[in-house]
């Protein structure tokens, strides 16, 4: 079944310590992207990534570190989390080109204390 | 950045009407894409649309490519209580640039 896999889907920690949110995605698509979600907001991209080793800063990408060494996986990196960062974060992959057409995983539920 | 205003924020609807929202951009789209996002969920593609007139049908659902190319449209009809959830609309101005997301609809059916 094609999808888009985060891990964990639920994390509490506390700040400073860091952490780090799995995405898989099984399509070979080119393009994957990290977005957050906030309460009246909608969603904002942190990091985005058009190829393997190739990776772009979005919106907001403050306090965030991404790696693409191979083309299923993009993870998100807080080094030093703060509750500014409790949100809810979503992966998302696409073909990429002409049709960007999204799909995104089920989300990551982030509470910093 | 982008600026991709949708309305309204949030509908409190009965079963059975029908539904309207819209997404309006500062700046010109080639594309506009509608996503539903339900409850502990992510954002799931209910429509696309890739031309300025552009009308396109998913069941109950309609959406329109502004002919400005800076709107879009989604309607709903004869809303049902598992239409429940966030609509986002999102933009993308030139292919294979970044999308821009509205900020949500969220619609709450009664049965």
């Amino acid at each position: 079944e094609a999808q888009v896999t985060q891990n964990p889907r639920y994390l509490i920690t506390v700040t400073g310590k860091k952490l780090t949110v799995t995405c898989s995605q099984n399509m070979n698509h080119e393009y994957m992207s990290w977005y957050r979600q906030d309460p009246g907001l909608g969603l904002r991209q942190i990091y985005y990534s058009m190829n393997v080793e190739v990776t772009d800063k979005g919106d907001v990408p403050e306090g965030y570190k991404v790696s693409r060494k191979e083309k299923r996986n993009f993870p998100l990196i807080l080094e030093s989390p703060s509750p500014n960062q409790t949100s809810l974060y979503f992966c998302a992959s696409s073909p990429g080109g002409l049709e960007n057409i999204q799909y995104f995983g089920a989300g990551t539920r982030l509470s910093v204390l | 950045g982008q600026q991709l205003n949708q309305s309204p924020q949030s509908m409190f609807i009965q079963e059975g009407e029908d539904v309207s929202m819209n997404c309006t951009s500062s700046s010109i789209f080639n594309t506009w894409l509608w996503y539903k996002q339900d409850p502990g969920e992510g954002p799931v593609l209910l429509i696309a649309l890739y031309k300025a007139g552009e009308l396109t049908s998913n069941g109950r659902l309609t959406a329109q490519f502004g002919i400005t190319r800076k709107d879009s449209f989604l309607n709903i009809s004869a809303s049902i209580p598992s239409d429940v959830g966030i609509y986002f609309c999102a933009g993308q101005e030139t292919s294979g640039s970044r999308l821009t997301f509205g900020e949500g609809t969220q619609l709450t059916v009664n049965p």
